[in-house]
């Protein structure tokens, strides 16, 4: 499958614990972005990496979340000491070619996290 | 900062009804508009796009036209299908911003 993998589909945490969301973009891609959906709610817009940098962060929230991209391997969403309000689907993204207003993004199926 | 609003769903409506779903936009510059689709239990996937005022984008006999004038980029469709159930995300991107996404209008179309 040539297109953008993100796993695990669905992740199951308690209030406290760590989530690790991964993504593997497109073959020849390397910028990687990561959405949040909140139910009933369309995609906000989180975080934009490059191999090894982060380009923009401007929509992560300050605290718990961080996210890489290494020279070698999938781009990861970590979230720690997760809260009920972070239940959401989270959506990664590739583009061959840093976001222009022309490009298109290929979106993953996403990560569906649920925190009890 | 640049924003987009779409009509609030759901919509529902018959087998080759006509499908409009309004998209306005607030945008600093000339921004490229674009209509995302997902469909239940998948990611999103691009549907059609329009880079410059007038432009008319169209695919899978969905279209949309870019009017500067009243910052629309209306989803038309002149005989929908069941399978084009799904919900529909109107989005922007200004030059190097982020895409910014409508809240999405689900639409399901009955036999």
């Amino acid at each position: 499958n040539a297109g953008v993998m993100q796993n695990p589909r669905h992740l199951v945490r308690r209030r406290g614990q760590e989530a690790r969301l991964r993504c593997s973009p497109m073959k020849g891609h390397s910028h990687v972005y990561w959405y949040r959906q909140l139910p009933e709610e369309g995609l906000k817009f989180m975080v934009y990496l490059q191999k090894e940098n982060i380009i923009d962060e401007s929509g992560m929230p300050k605290e718990r979340f961080s996210a890489e991209f290494p020279k070698e391997g999938p781009s990861i969403l970590r979230i720690q000491q997760v809260v009920r309000g972070d239940s959401a689907a989270y959506f990664c993204a590739s583009s061959k070619v840093g976001q222009s207003n022309t490009g298109e993004l290929f979106f993953g199926e996403g990560s569906r996290l649920t925190v009890l | 900062g640049d924003s987009v609003t779409q009509m609030e769903g759901p919509v529902t409506l018959s087998e080759e009804a006509f499908l409009t779903i309004n998209c306005t936009y607030t945008a600093t510059g000339y921004p490229s508009l674009f209509w995302y689709v997902q469909y239940p239990g998948e990611g999103l996937q691009l549907l059609l796009k329009a880079t410059k005022a007038d432009d008319k984008g169209s695919n899978k006999g969905f279209e949309a036209t870019y009017r500067k004038e009243t910052t629309s980029f209306h989803l038309e469709k002149g005989s929908v299908q069941v399978s084009d159930s799904a919900v529909y995300f109107c989005a922007l991107s200004s030059g190097n911003t982020p895409l910014v996404f409508g809240k999405g209008t689900r639409l399901s179309v009955i036999a």
